[in-house]
């Protein structure tokens, strides 16, 4: 099973800053690469799919880039409402696999 | 509009079998598939297994033992079952469609599987 490590596991960040994620991937998986919000009690939201693209109606804020194994997820100018957990997922190959997840929290 | 929603039992037994009914609507399961993900509270979500448009299915080789997920179209549900429950398979059970590709546009809002005695 390919394996998505994701740092860091815990961000505090402040308003108007801009965040970075990471995941990384135990082998290449090609861009097959997706990343997901999840606030408290909620399901997953579906943000960036083929490791760039950004999924409808999700702000131009979030982007998505990397390549291979190395994966990251940037959100710039952080607004209150982007206080969530964030998972990346890899979907090359089965079993599809997510990252354990970064909690972001406001500093 | 795209809906999901999963019902079930929310408390199992250890040792017992899990049986889970995903109804969707505004969308065909011959057109789409329909994946079932599990998230342990404060984890990272675990894919378990897919029902695909042309009613063939693929399982994640750790749950592939236990779990089978079949459909009935005419109801627009897809189900799935999993035998064996023990505590660690606690969590919030998902349904979830596809778009056109294996990613997850959409998803259920979730039911919450308690097993314990």
């Amino acid at each position: 099973d390919i394996q998505m490590t994701q740092s860091p596991a815990s961000l505090s960040a402040s308003l108007g800053e801009t965040v970075t994620i990471e995941c990384r991937a135990s082998e290449d998986i090609y861009n097959g690469l997706a990343w997901y919000q999840q606030k408290p009690g909620k399901s997953p939201q579906l943000l960036i799919y083929n490791a760039n693209s950004l999924h409808t109606g999700v702000p131009s804020r979030f982007s998505g880039s990397g390549s291979g194994t190395q994966y990251s997820l940037k959100i710039n100018s952080l607004q209150s409402e982007d206080v969530a957990s964030y998972f990346c997922q890899q979907y090359y190959n089965y079993p599809y696999t997510f990252g354990a997840g970064t909690k972001l929290e406001l500093k | 509009q795209v809906q999901l929603k999963e019902s079930g039992p929310g408390l199992v037994q250890p040792s017992e079998t899990l049986s889970l009914t995903c109804t969707v609507s505004g969308f065909s399961l011959t057109s789409y598939s329909v994946s079932w993900v599990r998230q342990p509270s404060g984890k990272g979500p675990e894919w378990m297994g897919r029902m695909w448009y042309d009613g063939d299915t693929a399982y994640n080789s750790a749950l592939k033992s236990r779990l089978s997920i079949s459909r009935d179209t005419s109801k627009n549900q897809v189900f799935l079952k999993m035998n064996s429950l023990q505590t660690d398979d606690t969590g919030t059970y998902y349904c979830t469609r596809d778009t056109f590709g294996d990613w997850f546009a959409y998803w259920g809002q979730g039911t919450l599987v308690t097993v314990s005695s």
